[in-house]
């Protein structure tokens, strides 16, 4: 059964900071490893996703960094907005399974 | 195009009751799952389908059933309704093994 430890549980960014998200595997075997976003009331949808053959990907103002050797992705949001305050879960597939993180309670104060 | 959609929005339920959690996708999606969400854990799978008459069970099926009788649908039954199934309930859909999942808006069930 794979296991993705997301951290931290909660974090408060100020307007314009950088919001850091990390996640860890055990598993090695995938080639796909997304993010959500979840805003309150609402169901989670793909924020970003990077494949293993690349260390980073960037989309706007989000970033995905891969480190294949310690097992770890992480997400990086630059120039945090309030509209970016959500829950964002990181997902390791396993299978025909996605299994995902325990999830990252976000708050951008203006 | 509506996605996935969930009925009901908001239930509850008396313990030992049994109700079934509707799920419908019109993008011909051949992957579906359930997830429940707990704060503090995420999400976790339930059950899941890779196709019509297909299905399997995820980290938490025990209390639920699922069946897959259509491309289009996947209702998660609740048997006998326990405290401890309280949760919001989402339904997922998706074309392929690494393709996004689409979310419904989820059920917020509580039983007591």
């Amino acid at each position: 059964q794979q296991q993705v430890k997301q951290s931290p549980q909660s974090l408060i960014v100020q307007k314009g900071g950088i919001s850091i998200i990390n996640c860890a595997y055990e598993n090695t075997a995938f080639d796909y490893f997304p993010w959500y976003q979840q805003f309150p009331g609402k169901g989670p949808a793909l924020l970003i996703a990077i494949r293993p053959d690349v260390s980073e990907k960037k989309e706007g103002r989000f970033t995905i960094s891969f480190n294949k050797s310690a097992k770890q992705f992480s997400l990086h949001i630059m120039d945090s907005q309030p509209g970016d305050s959500a829950t964002y879960f990181c997902a390791a597939p396993s299978g025909s399974r996605l299994t995902f993180g325990e999830g990252t309670q976000l708050t951008v104060n203006p | 195009n509506a996605g996935v959609t969930q009925t009901p929005k908001f239930q509850v339920l008396k313990t030992g009751q049994s109700m079934t959690l509707q799920c419908a996708q019109d993008m011909n999606h051949e992957y579906m799952s359930w997830y429940r969400q707990d704060p503090g854990m995420g999400l976790r799978l339930i059950h899941y389908s890779v196709g019509a008459g297909i299905t399997d069970q995820g980290e938490v099926p025990n209390g639920y059933n699922v069946s897959r009788s259509t491309t289009e649908d996947f209702p998660l039954r609740l048997l006998s309704a326990a405290p401890s199934q309280t949760s919001v309930y989402f339904c997922a859909s998706h074309r392929g093994k690494d393709s996004p999942l689409h979310f419904g808006n989820g059920t917020r069930l509580t039983v007591t």
